[in-house]
């Protein structure tokens, strides 16, 4: 049983498009996270989200938007894509008030033409 | 904002060699501090989670202990083998997860 599953895995789409990546998890965890893998290979955290506070980075477009149908998912959306959102891009999950390690999920590969 | 670094940045061992590696903050102000082990084409796997200055935490031939008051975090694998080739990442946990760079690592058979 897979954990934190992402659809799609990749994700190839014209620049100016919007999509959506979903994620799942579960492991019954309160907070979920989305995070973008750069260029230079490094884990950037967008967003983490549980039932009560969306927590923004300050660095992530207005373009990325979280939404949450329920506590078991966390969908990316992103609008008007552009060259540069090309990366993969992950989403994790636990128990945060516990200090709790994160399960990520497998990843999902973006790529903008 | 919390900023994590990561010392060395890659490193190349032979197969039985142990070695170790440094995480390193500026502040203690966070909850806990992770250390996460990244395979290439998969997905961040944890490996500790560490809470309070001096907190040692071990799993098999690895290792790792945790100073906040220095500001430091050391990551030990005894008796390194070819499949913990892999990228070693720090995370703290204050407001939110800020990742380090990693270090990668490559055993040689």
């Amino acid at each position: 049983d897979t954990a934190v599953s992402q659809t799609p895995k990749y994700l190839v789409t014209q620049m100016g498009n919007d999509k959506s990546i979903k994620c799942e998890q579960n492991l019954g965890h309160d907070t979920m996270y989305w995070y973008k893998q750069d260029s230079k290979k490094f884990l950037k955290i967008m967003f983490s989200y549980n039932n009560k506070e969306l927590i923004i980075n300050e660095t992530v477009p207005n373009r990325f938007s979280p939404k949450s149908p329920d506590k078991a998912h966390l969908n990316l959306h992103i609008n008007s894509l552009e060259l540069g959102d090309s990366a993969v891009y992950f989403c994790a999950s636990n128990d945060r008030g516990n200090n709790n390690e994160q399960f990520f999920g497998p990843g999902t590969r973006l790529t903008v033409l | 904002i919390l900023n994590v670094e990561q010392s060395p940045q890659s490193l190349h061992v032979q197969e039985g060699d142990s070695t170790n590696f440094t995480c390193s903050f500026p502040s203690s102000n966070f909850y806990a501090l992770h250390w996460y082990r990244w395979e290439t084409a998969k997905s961040p796997e944890a490996l500790f989670v560490m809470t309070l200055n001096g907190d040692e935490k071990k799993k098999g031939r690895i290792s790792a202990t945790l100073n906040t008051k220095e500001g430091y975090s050391y990551l030990y694998i005894k008796g390194s083998q070819p499949e913990d080739s892999a990228t070693y990442l720090c995370a703290l946990y204050g407001q939110n997860f800020v990742f380090g760079p990693g270090t990668r690592l490559s055993v040689l058979p």
